[in-house]
């Protein structure tokens, strides 16, 4: 079926560790988000990227780095894991034309112990 | 800067009633697009409504309404006939200009039995 796919769904790390998540879409959707959602805070967007090869910061980019290689995938890295960065990570992506709402992947739940 | 407001963190109504849960936005743009996201347990988010702030009309999505007051930046939404799967985490968005979408907290809606 066709949607946004997250990998992992469950992930638990390590203080200092590096992991990367993945987002793929086959939607064939110009625009792809990575949102954090933690408890009494809901979503706050952490990067987006407008097109292939392109990226740009939200609204809480720091310790994340995220690459967009391909037009159906955008990466999300943690380079060194730090137990703040506990969080469900959502991605999401949506057409560039028409302002339409985003489809969202189903989550990642990340621990960072 | 853009927010939006949900002022109830958790409501509570008995199976078939009508419930209305609010939400305030801030923005200097005249045009942008309003949502409403249902997370149930599952954690998946669910677009239950889209308005678009040109349209005066309210939109209805069956059981669900919104009473949009633009000039007083209000979005509420109406359940009518409550029913037991509506309990869900409810998020109000507010999609701006550059097609990033701004959260809000949350309203954690219990429908009792």
């Amino acid at each position: 079926n066709a949607g946004v796919t997250q990998t992992p769904k469950f992930r638990v790390l390590k203080t200092g560790q590096s992991m990367t998540l993945l987002c793929a879409q086959d939607m064939n959707h110009e625009y792809m988000y990575w949102y954090r959602q933690d408890p009494g805070m809901g979503l706050r967007l952490i990067h987006y990227s407008v097109g292939e090869g392109t990226t740009a910061k939200g609204e809480v980019p720091d310790g994340y780095n995220v690459s967009r290689l391909k037009k159906q995938n955008f990466l999300l890295g943690l380079e060194s894991a730090a137990p703040s960065q506990t969080s469900v990570y959502f991605c999401a992506s949506s057409f560039r034309t028409g302002r339409g709402s985003y489809t969202f992947g189903s989550g990642t739940r990340l621990t960072v112990v | 800067a853009q927010t939006v407001t949900q002022s109830q963190p958790e409501m509570s109504v008995q199976e078939a009633e009508t419930v209305t849960l609010s939400c305030t936005y801030d923005t200097s743009e005249s045009n942008y697009y309003l949502f409403w996201y249902k997370q149930p347990p599952s954690r998946q988010m669910i677009l239950v409504i889209r308005q678009e702030a040109y349209k005066q009309q309210n939109a209805t999505e069956n059981r669900f309404s919104v009473n949009f007051q633009k000039a007083a930046k209000s979005f509420s939404l109406k359940i009518s006939d409550s029913q037991l799967g509506d309990t869900a985490m409810y998020f109000c968005a507010f999609m701006n200009r550059d097609d990033k979408i701004i959260f809000g907290k949350g309203t954690r809606l219990h429908i009792l039995p």
